[in-house]
């Protein structure tokens, strides 16, 4: 099946850093993908859609000048957290949708802000 | 929100079947039914999807009703790794609503 590698699988960082999360579709194109995040013991909650070649569209409550999307190619996608702060400790996890408009999940990346 | 209801825990004995139900009642004429599942700390796994008829693969069954307002997702000999929260989800093809919206999902965990 279509496989969707993300990276990295956890990362520490220090409150004020930024941390970049990449997503690859390694098998397929995929001209969009989705970025979500997730509190423990909650579900997945949807933050953006990133379109290959244009910018990312935001789900309301979502800082886009906090999470950068980048979907420069038509494998590639990266979220990244700008100036991190404790609050913004979760589980992240990104899709991508093949041809067949079925999605495939990465693997999650949990971010913990000192 | 979530367009689906689905029972927040559930118990399976290993070897039994596993029958997940979903509530989908607002479902519209040209929206699937997915079901995914996340083992903890992982992504969720897609296992099968369907319109309107039944439909299997090697993972497991899901059975739509006629007026598809509700499915069940059947898992025939359950093993204790598929111990996961299952997660219905209604949802359309094509262009940017191609992301799926997930609920809270049933917590399934299968006992030895």
């Amino acid at each position: 099946g279509a496989v969707v590698s993300q990276h990295p699988s956890r990362v520490i960082c220090k409150s004020g850093t930024s941390v970049k999360i990449e997503c690859r579709s390694l098998d397929f194109q995929a001209t969009t993908m989705f970025w979500y995040r997730q509190f423990p013991k909650k579900s997945l909650m949807l933050m953006a859609t990133s379109n290959e070649g244009s910018k990312a569209t935001y789900e309301q409550g979502v800082e886009k000048d906090k999470f950068l999307i980048n979907h420069a190619s038509l494998t590639l996608s990266t979220l990244t957290v700008t100036s991190a702060h404790p609050e913004d400790s979760s589980f992240y996890i990104c899709s991508a949708r093949d041809f067949r408009e079925k999605l495939f999940f990465g693997s999650g990346t949990q971010l913990s802000v000192l | 929100d979530a367009k689906t209801t689905q029972p927040p825990s559930m118990d399976c004995a290993e070897g039994r079947a596993a029958n997940l139900p979903c509530n989908h009642s607002t479902i519209s004429g040209n929206e699937y039914v997915y079901w995914y599942r996340q083992i903890h700390s992982q992504g969720p796994q897609y296992i099968i999807h369907g319109l309107k008829n039944n439909e299997t693969n090697e993972m497991a069954s899901l059975i739509i009703t006629e007026d598809r307002k509700s499915s069940t997702l059947i898992l025939p000999h359950a093993t204790l790794r598929d111990t996961a929260v299952y997660y219905c989800i209604v949802g359309s093809y094509g262009g940017s609503q191609g992301n799926l919206i997930f609920g809270k999902g049933t917590k399934l965990s299968v006992k030895p």
